[in-house]
């Protein structure tokens, strides 16, 4: 049974950066896909990007794109998600989450980011 | 890129009586390979979503059998056939025919009359 558990809760400066952690264990890390996703408080659900470690590759939502950076580290099993000049409107719950056999099958626990002055 | 648009936004079922949601999709789902790239989410307060339904109609595993999936091309609906307490939440279709990119739709929110 695959798990993913993702780093604690971040509290960051208008501007700064944030970098959110995703460690996976059971099944093989680097057969799919790890994506992010995150909900803003009272809103829906808003894909940002996803590797597969395998391919090394990332893709990212136009939304995000310049501002978010996904990798992998297969040695540790780990995704990471770094998102850059953050603003309030990135306050937010982040989620990763795998693709075993279909879409979002496994989900992380979430970390909350909050974007304060 | 696709827009996934679902009705209603929320709605109010009391125990023991069908639930329906619609979703509908800018672009067809359906892909040359013959599968239809339609999924829906369920989540549930302060926990992260949890697949229901892959591919239209197919329940995921451990997913009660009162929960079903339809329809086809851009037009999908999930039907609950008798509501549970433990339904309530946040249910999300979300397409992925497009390819690296994936789209949720607004979510309906299911509470229990």
């Amino acid at each position: 049974q695959v798990q993913l558990v993702q780093s604690g809760a971040e509290v960051k400066k208008p501007g700064s950066s944030v970098k959110v952690s995703c460690k996976a264990s059971g099944g093989t890390f680097s057969d799919y896909a790890i994506s992010w996703v995150r909900q803003a408080p009272g809103q829906g659900l808003e894909w940002m990007g996803r590797t597969i470690a395998i391919l090394g590759i990332a893709h990212y939502a136009q939304k995000f794109q310049g501002r978010v950076t996904i990798t992998a580290d297969k040695s540790t099993s780990t995704a990471y998600m770094e998102l850059s000049s953050l603003r309030s409107e990135d306050t937010a719950v982040y989620y990763c989450s795998g693709s075993m056999t279909y879409p979002f099958d496994h989900w992380g626990q979430g970390t909350l980011v909050t974007v304060s002055s | 890129d696709i827009v996934m648009t679902q009705t209603p936004l929320s709605l109010s079922v009391s125990p023991g009586q069908p639930a329906s949601i619609s979703c509908k999709s800018s672009q067809s789902l359906l892909h040359s390979d013959g599968k239809t790239y339609l999924y829906w989410y369920l989540q549930k307060a302060g926990q992260p979503p949890q697949l229901l339904i892959s591919e239209v109609s197919n329940r995921f595993s451990g997913v009660p059998d009162r929960f079903s999936g339809s329809g086809a091309g851009t037009d999908f609906t999930l039907k609950i056939s008798r509501v549970e307490a433990e339904d309530v939440g946040v249910y999300y279709c979300m397409q992925s025919i497009q390819l690296p990119l994936y789209t949720f739709g607004q979510g309906t929110k299911l509470e229990i009359k």
